[in-house]
């Protein structure tokens, strides 16, 4: 199957400091990549929706200035969390649409942040 | 509003039994109607469905579309320990995909 890379894995980072999550579609082309979030024993909340060559798509009560996203390739969308606080500390995971008809969705492996 | 409902939300079994996991949803230009697994990292793809009454098998787990009903089952027998994790379904209609809360199932030996 299609195989979508995050990087990094985990990522500890001092409160106030910015860290940016890459999102690779190693394989395939992705018109539209998905950013979610997970707390511990959690669904995935769906932050936003990026396009290629589009602004994302966020969904309510994500601050766009706080998670900027940027879809600049086919194969390359990436998340950083600005001027970051403990309550941002997470597990984010990406993930990528080939598009065209129906599809699967294709995640990476995942990224956990922790603000200390 | 479109909305996947799972249930039930968490489950508890011992190895052997078989299990019935159920996700419904709204429907807005439906495109298909995914199942995943997760354990510790991210989801692991198991089935899409996008027509109503053929079942997907593989090895223990099978799922089926029902779409008159809006909803969906996955089934799993002979549960092993290994089974334990978040099934999570997932609805996809245009560019979208939209999850359910997931079922939480836990098999215990």
């Amino acid at each position: 199957g299609a195989v979508v890379s995050q990087h990094p894995s985990w990522v500890i980072c001092k409160s106030g400091t910015s860290v940016k999550i890459e999102c690779r579609s190693l394989d395939f082309q992705a018109t539209t990549m998905f950013w979610y979030r997970q707390f511990p024993k959690q669904s995935l909340m769906l932050m936003a929706t990026s396009n290629e060559g589009s602004k994302a798509t966020y969904e309510q009560g994500v601050e766009k200035d706080k998670f900027l996203i940027n879809h600049a390739s086919l194969t390359l969308s990436t998340l950083t969390v600005t001027s970051a606080h403990p309550e941002d500390s997470s597990f984010y995971i990406c993930s990528a649409a080939a598009g065209g008809g129906p599809g699967e969705l294709f995640f990476g492996e995942g990224s956990r942040l922790t603000v200390l | 509003e479109d909305k996947v409902v799972q249930s039930p939300l968490s489950l508890v079994v011992h190895e052997g039994d078989t299990v019935t996991l159920n996700c419904s949803y709204e429907v807005t230009n439906f495109r298909s109607l995914l199942w995943y697994k997760q354990e510790k990292k991210a989801p692991t793809f198991l089935f899409m469905l996008t027509s109503s009454g053929i079942e997907k098998k593989s090895g223990r787990l099978s799922s089926i579309l029902d779409k008159k009903e809006l909803s969906s089952i996955l089934n799993i027998t002979a549960t092993q320990t290994g089974d334990s994790a978040i099934y999570l379904c997932a609805h996809n209609y245009g560019q979208n995909f939209v999850f359910g809360p997931g079922t939480r199932l836990s098999v215990l030996p």
